[in-house]
């Protein structure tokens, strides 16, 4: 049971270029979340998705675009990659509305670094 | 919006205990906490919701005052496997909003 898998693990980026981070969870859950984790700062949300082909904005979504074209995919894209972005990025997954009484599955982490 | 935890940071002896607290500026309906060891990710401990009881987990329990909006997790004679980074996470509309983390050591 591989429950929620990011690719990739590590990334290295120039300033300006772009990238995907895909998200994929099987276990059939509704609720999928994109999170970025900064020293200090604990876990961001940037962007969630409540349902297949729904998408809406987190706390610090400037920057980063998400897609949810598939209940078990959910993507998270930098179009133009800034200095700022470096960070490890997270994903969730869940079954209920806003967590609720449900736990979150997390995946293992991409840790970005833009140069 | 971001829920605040206290301390920061915390040191401990091996079978000492501590209280980390989490203090939301917005009506909290459930609390979750999650501990997260280094370089892994944050994996799930309890869920506290609104008027249910105090939870337990091992000797990690864990408290929610509705009315102070406020959540503590408690850890009891502390083992070396307690060490890590715990978020408390608060419920909004459809969204999730994680606390900013308290490090927590534990020393043989």
């Amino acid at each position: 049971n591989a429950g929620v898998t990011q690719t990739p693990k590590f990334r290295v980026l120039k300033t300006g270029q772009s990238m995907t981070l895909l998200c994929a969870q099987d276990m059939n859950h509704e609720y999928m979340y994109w999170y970025r984790q900064d020293p200090g700062m604990g876990l961001r949300l940037i962007h969630y998705s409540v349902g297949e082909g729904t998408t809406a904005k987190g706390e610090v979504p400037d920057g980063y675009n998400v897609s949810r074209l598939k209940k078990q995919n959910f993507l998270l894209g930098l179009e133009s990659a800034a200095p700022s972005q470096t960070s490890v990025y997270f994903c969730a997954s869940s079954q209920g509305a806003g967590w609720g009484n449900t736990e979150a599955f997390f995946g293992q982490g991409t840790r970005l670094t833009v140069v | 919006q971001q829920p605040v935890q206290s301390p920061q940071a915390v040191i401990l002896r091996e079978g000492e205990d501590a209280v980390i607290n989490c203090s939301s500026s917005k009506a909290l309906y459930s609390v979750h906490w999650y501990r997260q060891k280094h370089g892994e990710a944050p994996v799930f401990l309890m869920i506290l919701l609104k008027g249910g009881e105090q939870k337990g987990h091992d000797k990690i329990s864990a408290s929610f005052n509705e009315k102070k909006q406020q959540s503590s997790l408690y850890l009891t004679a502390s083992q070396l496997s307690y060490s890590g980074t715990y978020f408390c996470g608060t419920q909004g509309t459809y969204k999730y909003i994680f606390g900013t983390g308290t490090r927590l050591k534990v020393l043989a």
